[in-house]
């Protein structure tokens, strides 16, 4: 059974600090890696998507890379905001089959 | 126009009551998705349809029944439910391109409670 871990499960930290979101995968057979934030009781919304053909993704504050060897992706969050708290996933991509990270629970403090 | 909608929002129903959940989107995209959520926990693969047909069945009880009647809709139909089945349910979609596995966009859920 495929398996994709999320480390740290929770994570608090002072607004305006930088920070690294883990994402690991057992199987290495991967087509592409989306990271999502999801807000408590809410649908899930896209932030970044990694093809398996690429190293990393840009967008605003956000910069995800993704290392097929090692079996993982990382989401960096720059100068975080409390907007930013929310539970964060990643999504490992098959031809068909998808998984879900276990997740990562932020919480910036103003 | 970017956007997958569900409905209901929100559904109470009890052990006996035959219900349906229903998803849409206007993108164009071929392949849909249903997952299953649970408090606190990620969301579970249940069923994936690729071109109007059924792909994928992760072993999900048959009461759930997943139905795609066109490639704009996607229906959950639900019977004989249990109360551990209350969960967050969302649907999403995808574009089947050639050369490249796209994102998948998600709606924003129906809410169950099953009593």
């Amino acid at each position: 059974k495929q398996e994709v871990t999320q480390i740290p499960a929770a994570l608090s930290v002072p607004e305006g600090e930088n920070l690294v979101l883990n994402c690991s995968f057992t199987d290495s057979a991967i087509y592409n890696l989306q990271w999502f934030r999801q807000d408590p009781g809410k649908g899930l919304t896209s932030l970044l998507l990694i093809q398996s053909s690429q190293r990393e993704q840009t967008s605003g504050r956000l910069n995800a890379s993704l290392d097929k060897s090692s079996g993982r992706s990382t989401l960096y969050i720059a100068a975080s905001q409390p907007g930013d708290s929310a539970t964060y996933l990643c999504l490992k991509g098959g031809y068909q089959k998808v998984t879900f990270g276990t997740g990562t629970k932020l919480q910036v403090i103003p | 126009d970017t956007e997958v909608t569900q409905t209901p929002k929100h559904l109470v129903m009890g052990m006996t009551n035959k219900k349906s959940l229903k998803c849409e989107q206007h993108m164009g995209h071929r392949a849909m998705y249903w997952y299953k959520q649970k408090a606190k926990k990620p969301p579970e693969l249940m069923f994936v349809y690729s071109y109007e047909k059924l792909s994928i069945n992760e072993s999900v009880p048959s009461r759930f029944s997943p139905e795609c009647p066109n490639s704009s809709l996607l229906n959950l139909h639900l019977h004989a439910l249990q109360p551990e089945d209350s969960a967050l349910y969302l649907c999403a979609s995808r574009s089947t391109g050639t050369y490249t596995y796209n994102e998948q966009f998600f709606g924003p859920g129906t809410r169950l409670t099953v009593l």
